[in-house]
């Protein structure tokens, strides 16, 4: 059985850093692109970037370019979303899911159950 | 980067009614569009893939269609687990992973 299972929720002050990670299991982790979707409270979905835990391939939508880093550590089976400095803006919901295929052009078919980050001083 | 426009916002539907949602992207997408369906408090769950194809274990009262650039997802005779947010999404063009529309709230009249 595919899942995903994320991190738990954190609480931090604005300045702070921070990794949430998405672990992998019951598939080929290496070989399935892996993204990370923000969901600002009450809002709709938005794809932050994507990575090929193969060869750490990484694409970023341009809006999030140098905010986060996306990183995965194929022999763990895991991926990561990281701030250097938090915002109390990046207060969210953060699902990783994974591409149904082997192409960042596909649907996500496995979605991980969501880490939310609090961030208030 | 492609928008995907939802309508309506808001559906108020009766319990075992049907429902019809719209997307429109800004440019055409082929048929490489996907529905979602979000429960309060959990991840999203893929519904159709292709623009018509239901993924696995999603119940025949879904159906979606459409080409091009405007697209349909239908539910027939709504169960109470159906009420939800749906999101359309292209993954056709960048950004990689694909943009989603704005969402469709089904809510219970």
């Amino acid at each position: 059985e595919v899942q995903l299972v994320q991190s738990g929720a954190e609480v931090k002050k604005p300045g702070e850093s921070l990794k949430i990670s998405c672990k992998g299991s019951g598939y080929s982790f290496s070989n399935y692109w892996i993204g990370w979707v923000r969901q600002m409270p009450g809002k709709g979905l938005e794809w932050m970037g994507i990575i090929y835990p193969g060869d750490s391939d990484t694409r970023y939508r341009p809006s999030f370019q140098g905010q986060v880093t996306i990183s995965a550590d194929k022999s763990i089976s895991t991926a990561y979303l990281q701030w250097s400095s938090l915002k109390a803006s990046d207060t969210a919901m953060y699902y990783c899911a994974r591409q149904s295929s082997g192409s960042y052009y596909d649907p996500q078919d496995y979605w991980g159950q969501g880490t939310l980050v609090t961030v208030s001083s | 980067e492609i928008v995907m426009t939802q309508s309506p916002a808001t559906l108020s539907v009766s319990p075992g009614g049907g429902a019809t949602l719209s997307c429109r992207a800004s440019q055409i997408i082929n048929n490489n569009v996907a529905w979602y369906q979000q429960k309060p408090g959990q991840a999203p769950r893929l519904l159709i893939y292709g623009a018509s194809t239901r993924a696995t274990g999603i119940p025949a009262r879904f159906s979606g269609r459409g080409s091009g650039t405007d697209f349909t997802l239908t539910i027939r005779s709504l169960q109470s687990e159906d009420f939800a947010v749906y999101y359309c999404q292209q993954y056709n063009n960048w950004p990689p992973g694909g943009s989603f529309g704005g969402g469709t709230k089904v809510e219970i009249k």
